[in-house]
């Protein structure tokens, strides 16, 4: 299994807070990126990074926003939670974003917004 | 704006069946596609990947078919059995970051 962790795996919060969900790889693999899955909707990407501080915008973004200082790690930010924003997040990573690159997701957060 | 659709959503066999998973996808102009398994509560494992070049992959009791002109890809299981209970996901990549996922289809394989 690829080694990639998400913290936290479970989360509830309020409307209104801010919330941090954090993606670590131990792959050295240039791309990361950020899902949320909702039923109906399956997984749906919200933002990903081709290299350390260069991130673009997936097909959900607003709302979101990314940072990634270091290789290993993609942090995603809920600057304002909503309850829209309820859902399973899953960060997945590739090598080189390359035809033939798989790409390997993580466990999951679950996060609940009241 | 792709779109990518799996049918059916849900299908029951007995155990040792050979069965047929379908996706289908509308913008022909992918980089490549690939199918996932997804268990309750889990994340996604990679099963097999086909670059736009390619028309099949194979990985044990698996076979992923590619036709790009028909916007078709179909993931075949051999002697299916119990433990390949699971959803299946496919995902099509028009490039590096960029990719649609269907809703997947779930499968239940019967003892």
């Amino acid at each position: 299994d690829a080694g990639i962790t998400q913290s936290p795996r479970h989360k509830v919060t309020e409307t209104g807070t801010p919330v941090t969900l954090r993606c670590h790889q131990t792959e050295n693999h240039r791309y990361m990126y950020w899902y949320r899955q909702d039923p109906g909707h399956g997984l749906r990407l919200i933002h990903y990074s081709y290299g350390v501080k260069d991130t673009d915008k997936g097909e959900v973004s607003d709302g979101y926003s990314v940072s990634r200082s270091k290789t290993e790690d993609f942090l995603l930010t809920l600057e304002s939670a909503t309850s829209s924003q309820t859902s399973v997040y899953f960060c997945a990573i590739s090598e080189s974003g390359g035809a033939a690159d798989t790409q390997y997701f993580g466990p999951g957060t679950r996060l609940t917004v009241l | 704006k792709q779109e990518v659709t799996q049918i059916p959503a849900a299908l029951s066999v007995p155990e040792g069946e050979n069965l047929v998973l379908n996706c289908s996808f509308t913008d022909s102009a992918i980089y490549n596609l690939q199918w996932f398994r997804q268990d309750p509560g889990k994340g996604l494992t990679s099963l097999l990947l086909i670059q736009s070049s390619q028309r099949e992959q194979t990985s044990g009791r698996l076979n992923a078919s590619l036709d790009k002109s028909s916007g078709r890809s179909t993931l075949y299981i051999a002697a299916s059995q119990p433990g390949d209970s699971a959803t299946y996901l496919c995902a099509a990549y028009t490039n590096a970051g960029k990719s649609t996922f269907g809703d997947g289809t779930t499968l239940t394989v019967k003892p």
